[in-house]
C-alpha cells in the first residue's frame, strides 16, 4: 500500500538550476498538496490543485510551477534554483471535504539543498 | 484571507499529565474543518484529530481531544496522560471550503511538545 510517494528523497542543486519533484498517490484522491517545512514557520502551502488539469497559488507560489495532467501524479518544478528555496517539500492527498473530513495524507517529505 | 495561530513555540510536560496545546484561527467562511497533526523527529507527518466547523460535540480520539469554542475561533488539541512518545512538533491546521469545490488547507507554526520523565 503505497499512499503519497515523492520522488526524489534528497537532491542538491546548485543556483540556477532547474528540477521537478515528483508526487505520485495511489488512492484516487481529487486534492494534491505541495507545502515547504522551514524551521520556526511551520508548513507553508506553495501550490494546490483540486483535480486533473486544476492548480491554484496557495501562501508562497513564487518561484515554482505545477502541473496535474493524470489524477494521480502533482509535479512539483523550480525552473531556476535559488538557496532560499533549500527547504523540505512535503506532498499530500486527500479526498476533500464533500467525501470524508478532508484529511491529508503526506509523503514523506523531500529534502532539497541549493548551494 | 484565512489564517492559523499557535503561539506556544515550545512546551514542556510531565510524564502522565496532561496538556494542552492551543490554536486560534481566523477564517469567514462558514464551512471549514480543523486539523492537528504530529510529527515526531523521524519527520512524518501524522494525523491526529479532526473538528468540522458544523460538529457540535468536541472531537475525541483515544488520548487525544479537540477543545472547539467556534465563538472564540479556537481549537486546542488537549492530551490526556502524556507519554515519552508524544513529544514531537504539532501543528494545527485548517481547511477552507472555498467557492468553485476549492479547498485550501493551511498550517500553523507547529508547537514542540517534550514530555519529562
Amino acid at each position: 500500500n503505497a499512499g503519497v510517494t515523492q520522488t526524489p528523497k534528497f537532491r542538491v542543486l546548485k543556483t540556477g538550476q532547474s528540477m521537478t519533484l515528483l508526487c505520485a498517490q495511489d488512492m484516487n484522491h481529487e486534492y494534491m498538496y505541495w507545502y515547504r517545512q522551514d524551521p520556526g514557520m511551520g508548513l507553508r502551502l506553495i501550490h494546490y490543485s483540486v483535480g486533473e488539469g486544476t492548480t491554484a497559488k496557495g501562501e508562497v507560489p513564487d518561484g515554482y510551477n505545477v502541473s496535474r495532467l493524470k489524477k494521480q501524479n502533482f509535479l512539483l518544478g523550480l525552473e531556476s534554483a535559488a538557496p532560499s528555496q533549500t527547504s523540505v517539500y512535503f506532498c499530500a492527498s486527500s479526498f476533500g471535504a464533500r467525501v470524508n473530513t478532508g484529511e491529508l495524507f503526506f509523503g514523506e517529505g523531500s529534502r532539497l539543498t541549493v548551494l | 484571507a484565512q489564517k492559523i495561530t499557535q503561539t506556544q513555540p515550545g512546551m514542556f510536560v510531565q510524564e502522565k499529565e496532561a496538556v494542552t496545546l492551543d490554536c486560534t484561527y481566523d477564517t469567514s467562511d462558514p464551512s471549514y474543518g480543523l486539523f492537528w497533526y504530529k510529527q515526531p523527529s523521524s519527520g512524518e507527518m501524522i494525523f491526529l484529530i479532526y473538528q468540522g466547523s458544523y460538529d457540535q460535540q468536541n472531537a475525541t480520539e483515544g488520548r487525544y481531544s479537540l477543545n472547539f469554542q467556534k465563538a472564540r475561533k479556537s481549537a486546542n488539541l488537549v492530551i490526556s496522560a502524556s507519554q515519552l512518545g508524544d513529544s514531537a512538533m504539532y501543528f494545527c491546521a485548517m481547511r477552507d471550503d472555498l467557492s468553485g469545490g476549492y479547498q485550501k488547507v493551511t498550517f500553523g507554526i507547529g508547537t514542540k511538545l517534550q514530555v519529562i520523565p
